[in-house]
């Protein structure tokens, strides 16, 4: 069983559409990020959230915003897309309240905008 | 700033052979983790050192860290083709187990050649 799951796995769209990508993890953990990897492979935190707190990486756009049905989910819905976004994204989980916790990633979203 | 920068940026070796591959960050940290990730695939965590550790090994693998020098190295040793991937240090923000996402490097792109 995928442990990190995303869908779309490939998501091509035009400049100004609005688009969402979403996340299911099966491990229990109580904590879910998004990273985008530009095309160097460079990984960036987005944001990371629990059902105590969301934190936002203050570079992230608020054309993105995380929307989290139950603990075992984190879309990200994306507005106005822009050139720029495209991207690959991941999203992870791990397990809060122990420092140092692995976590675990999905395969990724790759973005295209046209 | 950017928080944990690997050299070199690409290592290409002959199977069998080890490789080392470093790590450089520049604020205090409780732990450095270390990620492979196969093309088109997410993220795995391949193993974690502490602050008050100075080496660790698993399986082929062999950290260290040196706080000092806000430093670490990865060796693989007796490569195989299998281990072709791009490798990435990360470090928290955080001190504790909260929800606070990894800081990565740019990676290292390791091709071992059969």
């Amino acid at each position: 069983d995928t442990a990190v799951s995303q869908t779309p796995k490939y998501l091509v769209t035009q400049m100004g559409n609005d688009k969402s990508i979403k996340c299911e993890q099966n491990l229990g953990h109580d904590t879910m990020y998004w990273y985008k990897q530009d095309s160097k492979k460079f990984l960036k935190i987005m944001f990371s959230y629990n059902n105590k707190e969301l934190i936002i990486n203050e570079t992230v756009p608020n054309r993105f915003s995380p929307k989290s049905p139950d603990k075992a989910h984190l879309n990200l819905h994306i507005n106005s897309l822009e050139l720029g976004d495209s991207a690959v994204y991941f999203c992870a989980s791990s397990q809060s309240g122990v420092a140092g916790q692995p976590q675990h990633f999905g395969d990724g979203t790759r973005l295209s905008i046209l | 700033s950017q928080q944990g920068e690997e050299d070199p940026q690409a290592l290409s070796i002959q199977e069998g052979e080890n490789a080392t591959m470093n790590c450089s960050y520049k604020t205090s940290i409780n732990n450095l983790q270390w990620y492979r990730q196969n093309s088109g695939r997410g993220l795995v965590h391949l193993i974690l050192i502490r602050s008050n550790e100075r080496e660790k090994h698993s399986g082929r693998l062999r950290v260290t860290l040196d706080t000092s020098k806000k430093s670490s190295s990865l060796l693989i040793t007796a490569s195989r083709a299998a281990d072709t991937a791009s490798y990435f240090c990360a470090t928290r923000k955080g001190s504790g187990g909260g929800a606070d996402g990894l800081t990565f490097g740019k990676g290292t792109h390791l091709i071992i050649q059969p």
